[in-house]
């Protein structure tokens, strides 16, 4: 196992086109994230899944924003209409909740809206 | 709601010296206190993870402490190389293990 898997690197897209993102966590690792990270900023949560449940959300996932992760495994982000202020480093990271808890990160997609 | 601020937003320093990277946080009911490394475009490197019950973890040059009660943590980087160079960011962890990050110390070390 390489650790946390995330496709495509990067996206470049139209404005109001409908995007999708994957994620691979870690084989063992049965809680994943999502994160949204601008510019010369902290990462900002925006969902967490504990195998295929999606226990959380934040403010920041609005409804054109959806999260889903089959089967506890691999785990997609849609954005639908992206807008302009959707350009931003969409990470994910995968830990274990019977372990040290330590989160683990991929490489993230680069999302540029023109 | 947990904030977490990092001082300072930025630092330059010349090869070979020690250096202490500072993270405050409001909320002290964490359940851990994770530093990462990041470079320019890319993900997120764990390089500490410090339990809440725990004062202190070390892993080669670097060294991070957690104060609870003071809403402290601190990263200490000895001896510093110019591949120490990148962001620097920590992040608390609250009851469902989601990350509060600070905006991070872009560190410079020059050769």
């Amino acid at each position: 196992d390489t650790g946390v898997s995330q496709d495509p690197r990067h996206k470049i897209t139209k404005r109001g086109q409908n995007v999708t993102f994957r994620c691979d966590p870690i084989s063992e690792h049965n809680r994943l994230y999502w994160y949204r990270q601008t510019l010369g900023q902290g990462p900002e949560f925006l969902t967490y899944f504990q195998n295929e449940a999606q226990l959380e959300k934040s403010r920041l996932l609005s409804d054109r924003f959806s999260a889903e992760r089959p089967k506890g495994s691999f785990s997609t982000l849609e954005i639908q209409r992206t807008e302009q202020g959707d350009s931003a480093m969409y990470l994910c990271a995968s830990s274990h909740d019977r372990m040290n808890t330590e989160a683990f990160f991929g490489q993230g997609t680069r999302l540029t809206v023109v | 709601k947990q904030e977490v601020t990092q001082i300072p937003a930025a630092l330059s320093v010349p090869e070979g010296e020690n250096l202490v990277l500072n993270c405050s946080f409001t909320d002290s009911a964490i359940y851990n206190l994770q530093w990462f490394r990041q470079d320019p475009g890319k993900g997120l490197t764990s390089l500490l993870l410090i339990q809440s019950s725990q004062r202190e973890q070390t892993s080669g040059r670097l060294n991070a402490s957690l104060d609870k009660s003071s809403g402290r943590s601190t990263l200490y980087i000895a001896a510093s190389q110019p591949g120490d160079s990148a962001t620097y960011l920590c992040a608390a962890s609250g009851s469902a293990r989601q990350l509060t990050f600070g905006s991070g110390t872009q560190l410079t070390v020059l050769p």
